[in-house]
């Protein structure tokens, strides 16, 4: 089955600052996707990024930016310019691509401090 | 494009009584997920529809739930006989193509005196 970790249960961060958020996943396949998501105080999930696990090439998204390790199965968010509107919790999760269906790991919270 | 649509957004109800929530998924998605959310934990996959079809259900979906999606537009989740340990957000999801983003919904927070 597959699995993903998040071993920062809390991060936080200067604005301005650039903090990283770690993922480490498990899995036998060979093709799948791995995405961050925010979720701030109102509870909406909101996706950051998303990453397709044949593309090598790192994913980009303003100030967003993984870095992306298959054979180590690391994938870590990278947030630059860290703003106070970046204060959530934040889930790395990963689909097959089979079903679609997101498996989550247990979150961290980020908070960005004036 | 309206988003995905969960009703109600909050629910109080008594251990041992009915509930059910309604997932309206954006129009074109064919998929669609519903999750449970404890606080401070991450989702977790309940089940699964494409089209009208449950294609899978987690061992968390205990016999006292049941989901439905017919015609393969809205969906609804109920939980018979709550039980306190049911207190969670429960998220809906929907998209069109796999391996794309899901599209949630604010969620139905239940609360079970």
């Amino acid at each position: 089955a597959q699995t993903v970790t998040q071993s920062q249960p809390e991060m936080s961060v200067q604005e301005a600052e650039t903090v990283t958020l770690s993922c480490t996943y498990d899995t036998s396949e060979n093709n799948y996707y791995l995405f961050w998501y925010k979720q701030p105080p109102s509870r909406q999930m909101i996706l950051v990024i998303r990453q397709e696990a044949y593309k090598q090439q790192n994913a980009t998204e303003n100030r967003f930016s993984v870095n992306f390790q298959k054979a180590a199965k690391s994938f870590s968010l990278k947030i630059s310019d860290s703003q106070l509107g970046d204060t959530a919790m934040y889930f790395c999760a990963y689909s097959n691509g089979n079903t679609g269906k997101l498996i989550f790991g247990q979150g961290t919270t980020l908070q960005v401090k004036p | 494009d309206t988003g995905v649509s969960q009703n109600p957004r909050h629910k109080i109800t008594k251990r041992g009584q009915n509930v059910t929530f309604r997932c309206d998924p954006i129009s074109e998605h064919n998929r669609l997920y519903w999750y449970r959310q404890t606080l401070g934990q991450g989702p977790e996959f309940l089940t699964y529809f494409q089209n009208e079809a449950q294609l899978e259900k987690s061992r968390l979906l205990s016999d006292r739930f049941s989901a439905e999606r017919p015609k393969g537009s809205f969906s609804t989740l109920e939980i018979q006989r709550t039980e306190q340990g049911d207190s969670a957000m429960y998220l809906c999801a929907s998209s069109l193509v796999r391996g794309e983003k899901l599209f949630f919904g604010s969620g139905t927070q239940l609360s079970v005196l």
